[in-house]
């Protein structure tokens, strides 16, 4: 399968069950940060984002955490569904550049029906 | 409708060969962007482009030129192929009142250098 050989942190959930997914960022000068979902043969797609002057922000099925102490993200997914198996990256706008995102290594998510 | 679009979404070609990756936006966007995903799934920005205007030039090895003829366009010339080129190249463009962040990214152009 697609994961052999990628060596990705993974994540396995039953169906309905809630997932979490944790990143750590480097820069602590990033000021803004984002969750993206890539499927299988797609490029990776907008799921929520998050300015460093908040904590948590919520979207549809997905909270976003932040913890700028330790450097580190969250992304809950309620819920969660066959459809949301996907390789999810947080990124980071690499010190706060205006147009530079730093992508963290990627998880991959397999949700069990 | 699509709004990132690139051609191709293969592409297999020999060592030392030179091959262009065009990338297209529909968005209105000024700036755009390249990415590169290795095979343990790493996406590494590139090059990225404010209005025609190379703005981010990440030590990418000079055999890659991007070209942008206008803000909807950025296409991506490699000469001189290797091994090490294959991946998979994402183009992206976003807003530049939010170019630090949300990006809308292509379906990816699948590189097999062989």
């Amino acid at each position: 399968g697609e994961s052999v050989g990628l060596h990705l942190p993974t994540l396995s959930v039953q169906e309905g069950d809630n997932s979490i997914i944790n990143c750590a960022y480097s820069n602590s000068a990033s000021d803004y940060f984002i969750w993206y979902k890539q499927e299988s043969g797609k490029g990776p797609q907008f799921i929520i984002d998050i300015r460093s002057n908040m904590d948590k922000r919520q979207g549809q099925r997905v909270t976003v955490l932040l913890n700028k102490t330790v450097k580190h993200l969250s992304l809950q997914i309620a819920a969660t569904q066959p459809g949301d198996s996907a390789v999810y990256f947080c990124a980071e706008n690499s010190g706060g550049s205006n147009y530079k995102l730093t992508f963290g290594k990627g998880t991959l998510l397999t949700v069990n029906p | 409708d699509t709004a990132v679009s690139q051609t191709p979404k293969y592409l297999v070609t020999q060592m030392g060969n030179d091959k262009s990756i065009k990338c297209e936006q529909n968005l209105g966007h000024d700036t755009m962007y390249w990415y590169k995903q290795d095979s343990k799934k790493f996406l590494k920005i590139m090059f990225s482009y404010n209005n025609k205007e190379l703005i981010i030039n990440e030590t990418v090895p000079n055999r890659f030129s991007p070209k942008s003829p206008d803000k909807a366009h950025l296409n991506l010339h490699i000469n001189s192929l290797e091994l090490g080129d294959s991946a998979v190249y994402f183009c992206a463009s976003s807003p530049s009142d939010r170019a630090g962040g949300f990006k809308f990214f292509g379906p990816g152009t699948r590189l097999t250098v062989l």
